[in-house]
């Protein structure tokens, strides 16, 4: 089965530092794997999406994620936080067949600091 | 391209009662799920629906249950319902390239 581990679910950082998010996966097959945002009473906005293209993909608002198969990551980084990056992330992989069923981490809580 | 609509955006109902939500997809996604997203569980998968059949279900009781119409328009209807049942109820469309979309969620208080 697959599965999304979210290691920190609370990370801090300072405005203009760098942002990494850290997600690792578990997954019988090529996953497909996303980052989403989500800001206080709304719904989840896809960030990027992993599908076996290019292992490091590009996403919106400045973010990009790694694809590592070595070491089944797919961390989020950004290089400099912004104070509207502060919101709870969530990194996703659809589960084995033929579904769009996505299996969610714990989410992470980015804060910026001024 | 219109995104994923939810209605309505926040619910009051009282213990005992049901609801029902709707969710328009983006046009020309065959996929509709929903998920439940409460501060202790975190997002939880209730069921997918793909061209009017359901094709997957989560964990949940038979109190909640579904249904997606021939435009992919989607319900879920939860019956009997619980204070546990409060929660932030997300619907997502999915397309050939296996993206989701989510709308902005309905958010249900039960009292």
């Amino acid at each position: 089965a697959q599965s999304v581990t979210q290691l920190g679910s609370h990370v801090s950082v300072s405005e203009g530092a760098l942002v990494l998010l850290r997600c690792n996966y578990s997954s019988s097959v090529p996953p497909y794997l996303f980052w989403y945002v989500q800001y206080p009473n709304q719904g989840l906005q896809l960030l990027l999406k992993y599908t076996s293209a290019a292992t490091l993909v590009k996403g919106i608002n400045g973010f990009e994620a790694e694809f590592k198969k070595s070491e089944t990551s797919f961390h989020l980084t950004k290089p400099s936080a912004h104070m509207s990056d502060a919101a709870e992330y969530f990194c996703a992989v659809i589960d084995s067949g033929n579904t769009g069923k996505l299996i969610f981490g714990q989410g992470t809580t980015l804060q910026v600091k001024p | 391209k219109a995104g994923v609509t939810q209605t309505p955006r926040y619910l009051i109902k009282t213990r005992g009662q049901q609801v029902t939500l709707s969710c328009s997809p983006i046009s020309g996604h065959r996929s509709v799920s929903w998920y439940q997203q409460t501060p202790g569980q975190g997002l939880q998968f209730l069921f997918e629906y793909f061209s009017e059949t359901q094709r997957n279900k989560g964990n949940f009781p038979g109190r909640f249950s579904g249904r997606q119409f021939s435009n992919s328009r989607s319900e879920m209807n939860v019956s009997t319902l619980e204070l546990g049942d409060s929660a932030l109820y997300l619907c997502a469309s999915s397309g050939e390239d296996r993206g989701a979309f989510f709308g902005q969620g309905t958010r249900l208080t039960v009292v």
